[in-house]
């Protein structure tokens, strides 16, 4: 059964780049079915979809992170990526990697498999 | 970016009571809402996809409803592992925005 299960810093300080990475487990991420996302979610608040990633590279990111984000894949290690550059307190937050399974490939169109999170706190 | 409102934004229920949940869009989405269940320090579950198509596993209590920009989810008869907080998201158009939240609390 797949598995999605992310890692990185706990802490990052203001300013500096936050990173994280997602692997897969128990099935491939080279699969022309899914996309795979980033999603996060400030203590109390609501959640925010940061953008996604083919296996093939193409990227979507949400236009409210600017150029600050950047998902990357690497299909020989099974895992996809996410860097935000100069953050602030405004960007602590859980983090979530999750698959999106396409409509037109007998997908959900939805966000259909998700990790357990993982919590950054940007703090000096 | 299409803009989901959700309504009301805190719900007070009992067990067992009919709770409806709704979510506007700030333009057409056509089905692509999907709704899911989150519960405190844990990842959201997928319930509903493509507007009202049960997701495999999610009781049967849950149904969706809607198209274009109106859309709700209804819980027919509460139980105690329902109370939690609800997420609408589109799927239409990028970003694939959420909605802000219902949080469903024990009356």
């Amino acid at each position: 059964q797949l598995q999605l299960q992310e890692s990185g810093p706990g802490l990052v300080k203001p300013a500096e780049t936050l990173s994280l990475t997602c692997s897969v487990s128990g099935g491939s991420l080279s699969s022309p079915s899914h996309y795979w996302a980033w999603i996060r979610q400030p203590p109390g608040k609501g959640l925010e979809w940061i953008g996604f990633i083919y296996y093939t590279g193409t990227t979507y990111y949400s236009p409210s992170l600017g150029s600050r984000v950047t998902i990357s894949v690497d299909t020989s290690k099974n895992q996809f990526s996410v860097r935000l550059t100069s953050v602030t307190a405004a960007d602590t937050a859980l983090y979530f990697c999750a698959r999106f399974s396409k409509w037109e490939l007998g997908g959900r169109s939805a966000l259909d498999l998700w990790g357990r999170g993982t919590m950054v706190a940007v703090s000096p | 970016d299409i803009q989901l409102t959700q309504s009301p934004s805190f719900v007070s229920a009992s067990v067992g009571d009919r709770v409806t949940i709704s979510c506007q869009a700030s333009q057409d989405v056509r089905n692509w809402l999907a709704w899911y269940q989150q519960k405190p320090g844990k990842a959201p579950n997928l319930l509903i996809y493509a507007a009202s198509t049960l997701e495999s596993g999610v009781p049967s209590r849950f149904s969706g409803s809607g198209s274009g920009t109106d859309f709700s989810l209804t819980i027919s008869s509460l139980q105690p592992e329902d109370f939690a907080t609800y997420y609408c998201q589109q799927a239409n158009d990028l970003p694939h925005t959420f909605g802000g939240g219902t949080k469903v609390e024990i009356k």
